[in-house]
């Protein structure tokens, strides 16, 4: 079973409505990171929060998404808006920024689905 | 993202090897890490390597050449469960170094 755990599984959205998904990294891993992985497509990075601090983001994010990690226990990624090209599995990870700093943990993903 | 490139399928035959390759352009490097992922599944972390030669982790191994951009994972004694997405990541120094840079992934199918 995956460290790291995602909510919902399966989001559906007409398009223009919001969405949001949770993430709770795996406990005591300071560093969350949000991934866009689109059918057949590599996994695009979003967003990476260090100690609930988001230090670096893509420009589609700071533009259409709102991402939080309010504690360390629990973590958020929204749409305020969404569009088609939305469609997507959304994958959160962690790390232990520790002697197994390498091994980033992923969470099961989100997959949502804008109509 | 980053350069990063993967052929997109692979096929094996069950009992024998298979050779993932990668190949990355990146202003820094910070190393590289490779994953299994399956269908509809998170990527699950198998290696990662930061010097240059041959790693052996027992079912898989993997190579890296940091002066030719190019890293492989070899699976040996393939069994049909071994089919599924590997992926490379680069960790970039250029950019933010905490954030790995993933390629498209290599489908791989072992036949019986």
């Amino acid at each position: 079973d995956a460290a790291v755990t995602q909510k919902p599984r399966y989001l559906i959205k007409m398009k223009g409505q919001e969405a949001e998904m949770k993430c709770i990294p795996e406990k005591g891993h300071t560093a969350v990171f949000w991934y866009q992985q689109k059918q057949s497509k590599e996994l695009k990075f979003l967003i990476y929060f260090q100690n609930q601090q988001p230090l670096d983001q893509i420009d589609m994010v700071k533009e259409r998404f709102s991402a939080v990690c309010p504690s360390s226990s629990l973590c958020s990624l929204g749409i305020r808006t969404c569009e088609a090209e939305d469609s997507a599995l959304y994958l959160c990870s962690s790390i232990d920024w520790g002697e197994n700093y390498a091994e980033q943990f992923f969470g099961p993903g989100t997959r949502l689905t804008v109509l | 993202g980053q350069g990063v490139e993967q052929p997109a399928k692979l096929m094996s035959v069950e009992g024998t090897f298979a050779r993932v390759n990668c190949t990355y352009s990146t202003s820094g490097f910070n190393g590289l890490s490779w994953y299994q992922q399956r269908e509809g599944q998170a990527p699950v972390f198998l290696s990662y390597v930061v010097l240059d030669g041959l790693k052996d982790s027992g079912h898989f191994s993997t190579f890296l050449s940091r002066s030719n951009g190019y890293s492989y994972l070899l699976l040996t004694e393939l069994q049909i469960k071994d089919s599924a997405s590997y992926l490379c990541a680069v960790r970039d120094l250029g950019s933010n170094y905490n954030v790995l840079y993933f390629g498209s992934g290599t489908k791989l199918t072992v036949e019986p």
